[in-house]
């Protein structure tokens, strides 16, 4: 098993470019979730997902949106890149819901210029 | 709202020394679920204890040990002799029901 795999692990933007954040996990669980952790804090979640097809707000969902069409898949996206979106990303996924074990992605590092 | 609360911006030990990371949390559910988590140079998050808030009993995992105490709301986790490899950052966790609050981490670096 892979577990929890990110794409990409490493991207540069300029502000007011887009892109989308890929996670993938094989372990079928059903809840999803995507982080953000800044230099010397913990992690905030953004959005998370609670099955196929549905997906809710976290704590810093301004600036994101997501999508979970298959249940293996959780895409971030950033419609118009700010610096301030830099930072790095967490993917994690849990079995039950978000008070099961999560486990993460390996993250991925973007950084907006 | 909820919080977590890890005062401890860094410690430095040398190996073989015990250390105790601390965790303080507040929240107003009577169920919720506190977790420790290690993050390594390498950058990824891993997976050490989960603890429901109905079960106070202390753990002991290999040289980890973890203290809970509803009473004075702590989760505080101890290692002992403490090894280079144990270099991390390590943050403490508060989650329930659709909120997840994350501390700002501890940096324990262990010197050999």
């Amino acid at each position: 098993n892979a577990g929890v795999t990110q794409t990409p692990k490493f991207r540069v933007l300029k502000t007011g470019q887009s892109m989308t954040l890929l996670c993938a996990q094989d372990m079928n669980h059903e809840y999803m979730y995507w982080y953000r952790q800044d230099p010397g804090m913990g992690l905030r979640l953004i959005h998370y997902s609670v099955g196929e097809g549905t997906t809710a707000k976290g704590e810093v969902p301004d600036g994101y949106n997501v999508s979970r069409l298959k249940k293996q898949n959780f895409l971030l996206g950033l419609e118009s890149a700010a610096p301030s979106q830099t930072s790095v990303y967490f993917c994690a996924s849990s079995y039950w819901d978000s008070t099961d074990t999560q486990y993460f992605g390996p993250g991925t590092r973007l950084t907006v210029l | 709202a909820q919080k977590v609360t890890q005062a401890q911006t860094e410690i430095s030990v040398v190996e073989k020394e015990d250390v105790t990371l601390d965790c303080v949390y507040e929240t107003r559910d009577t169920t919720y679920y506190l977790f420790w988590y290690k993050q390594p140079p390498s950058g990824e998050l891993v997976f050490l204890i989960r603890r429901n808030s109905f079960d106070e009993q202390n753990e002991i995992s290999g040289r980890y040990s973890w203290n809970f105490q509803k009473s004075t709301s702590s989760f505080n986790f101890t290692i002992t002799a403490s090894q280079v490899v144990d270099s991390a950052v390590y943050f403490c966790a508060l989650i329930n029901a659709g909120k997840s609050t994350f501390g700002d981490g501890t940096t324990l670096t262990v010197k050999p």
